[in-house]
């Protein structure tokens, strides 16, 4: 039962153009999201998160928006950069669950120079 | 610091033999997470301990996996007969505190392959 969906396992981009990377959520009591970053033979990096009372949250060339109605986040990269090429995470976690994160499938997305 | 230290970074080992997966997390940090990632399900969190206490491995598999952590600089994750489908990369991550605000900080990973 996977609980947080990642459905596109790969996504190509051109250099400069905006990267709109998808995530849906099952479990409504999921309160808060995040997204980390996957390079090969590394661990996931933190990249950006979102609490629930928040639809938007800003960091640099990262925006993640949250839509709870329809239980989906996305994550925009503006502009895409060739060292944005990775694997990309999305993760979700209640509050009752403290630190437990649960995470999707993972998304690999290319940006062509 | 040096980040989350894992060993062995590769293992290849026969079915039915025992696997031992060792983490050293970060310094000072009281939270650590052991994961499993494969193709199908992505990240799965298998278990996680707080000032070495478990709190939740409702994640773990099934008996074959155990975790340990004996002090605040140790873990180990040990598969005991290690199976073909055990084959994954499993992570071991560290935070400062038990707050799901804070920042899980991931190590490289054991690429783990049971043939």
């Amino acid at each position: 039962d996977q609980q947080v969906k990642q459905n596109s396992p790969s996504l190509s981009v051109q250099e400069g153009r905006i990267s709109i990377l998808n995530c849906d959520y099952t479990n409504s009591m999921f309160d808060y999201f995040l997204w980390y970053k996957k390079y090969p033979a590394e661990g996931p990096t933190f990249l950006i998160s979102i609490s629930s009372i928040k639809d938007k949250n800003e960091d640099g060339r990262f925006t993640v928006f949250l839509n709870k109605s329809a239980k989906h986040l996305s994550l925009h990269i503006v502009p895409s950069q060739p060292g944005d090429s990775a694997v990309y995470f999305c993760a979700a976690s209640i509050i009752q669950g403290a630190q437990k994160l649960v995470f999707g499938q993972g998304t690999r997305l290319t940006i062509n120079p | 610091d040096a980040g989350v230290i894992q060993s062995p970074r590769h293992e290849v080992t026969e079915m039915g033999q025992e696997v031992t997966l060792r983490c050293k997390p970060i310094s000072g940090h009281n939270s650590l997470f052991w994961y499993r990632q494969t193709m199908m399900r992505g990240l799965e969190l298998l278990i996680y301990f707080n000032n070495n206490v478990p709190i939740d491995d409702s994640g773990m598999p099934e008996d074959r996996f155990s975790a340990k952590m004996p002090n605040a600089s140790f873990s180990t994750l040990k598969i005991q007969p290690s199976e073909p489908r055990d084959s994954a990369v499993y992570f071991c991550a560290s935070s400062a505190s038990g707050r799901r605000e804070e920042t899980q900080y991931f190590g490289p990973g054991t690429r783990l392959l049971v043939l």
